[in-house]
């Protein structure tokens, strides 16, 4: 199957500190997915991403499809505790469509 | 939210044993979708349904079934439980609109064969 790279694998930082985080593949994806996970929840979608080039915020989050529609990028600004988590990003390959491939994960963590 | 329930939340079973997790929305989306989650694999699907009783395997499907007689509920069933399906498991639902598609997940089941 496709394969996303996701980096870094975890991040220790300190509280107010931007955090920027990435997925790349080997393949054109159509559609980028930013999505959060708590301990003990199910991944809540964050941001999502149609169009090469697109900037999308949320908040204090801020995410980028790639011109090259093969990466993505999610920044975090001014974090605070409760941004602790683990963030995974999610393409849809174009020429699956429907189906979803998954980043390992970035877990954060936060300092007060 | 969007409106996606799974059960049980919990389930210890032991091995040989069948066993059946449900999903059920009600966002009547078209696409459903079952992932494990284990530590070092990150999401992995299983299986996936585009409609009523239409279904494909996933990268992970072997040991597990599925079925969906309604457009609201997609049941997976481990056919006889092994240990190494012990895991986090995961519904999603997700439809096609102009402009692109989104997935959205349950809250999870946990899955202990022992």
């Amino acid at each position: 199957g496709q394969q996303l790279n996701q980096s870094p694998q975890s991040m220790f930082i300190q509280e107010g500190e931007d955090v920027s985080m990435n997925c790349t593949s080997s393949s054109i994806f159509n559609t980028w997915l930013w999505y959060k996970q708590d301990p003990g929840e199910g991944p809540v979608l964050l941001i999502a991403l149609y169009k090469a080039g697109e900037l999308t915020s949320n908040g204090r989050l801020t995410a980028q499809f790639g011109i090259t529609r093969k990466d993505s990028f999610l920044n975090i600004s001014a974090s605070i505790p409760s941004d602790v988590g683990i963030y995974f990003c999610a393409g849809l390959y174009q020429y699956n469509f429907n189906k979803f491939y998954f980043g390992s994960g970035t877990k954060l963590n936060v300092k007060p | 939210d969007a409106g996606i329930t799974q059960s049980p939340r919990h389930k210890v079973t032991e091995t040989g044993t069948p066993v059946t997790l449900r999903c059920h929305q009600t966002e009547n989306h078209r696409y459903m979708y079952w992932y494990r989650q284990d530590p070092g694999h990150g999401l992995r699907l299983i299986h996936y349904s585009y409609g009523v009783k239409d279904t494909d395997k996933g990268e992970v499907s072997d040991g597990y079934s599925v079925s969906r007689s309604k457009t609201e509920d997609f049941l997976l069933t481990l056919e006889s439980a092994t240990s190494s399906q012990t895991s986090v498991y995961f519904c999603a639902i997700s439809e096609s609109r102009p402009g692109g598609e989104e997935q959205y997940f349950g809250p999870g089941t946990r899955l202990t064969v022992t």
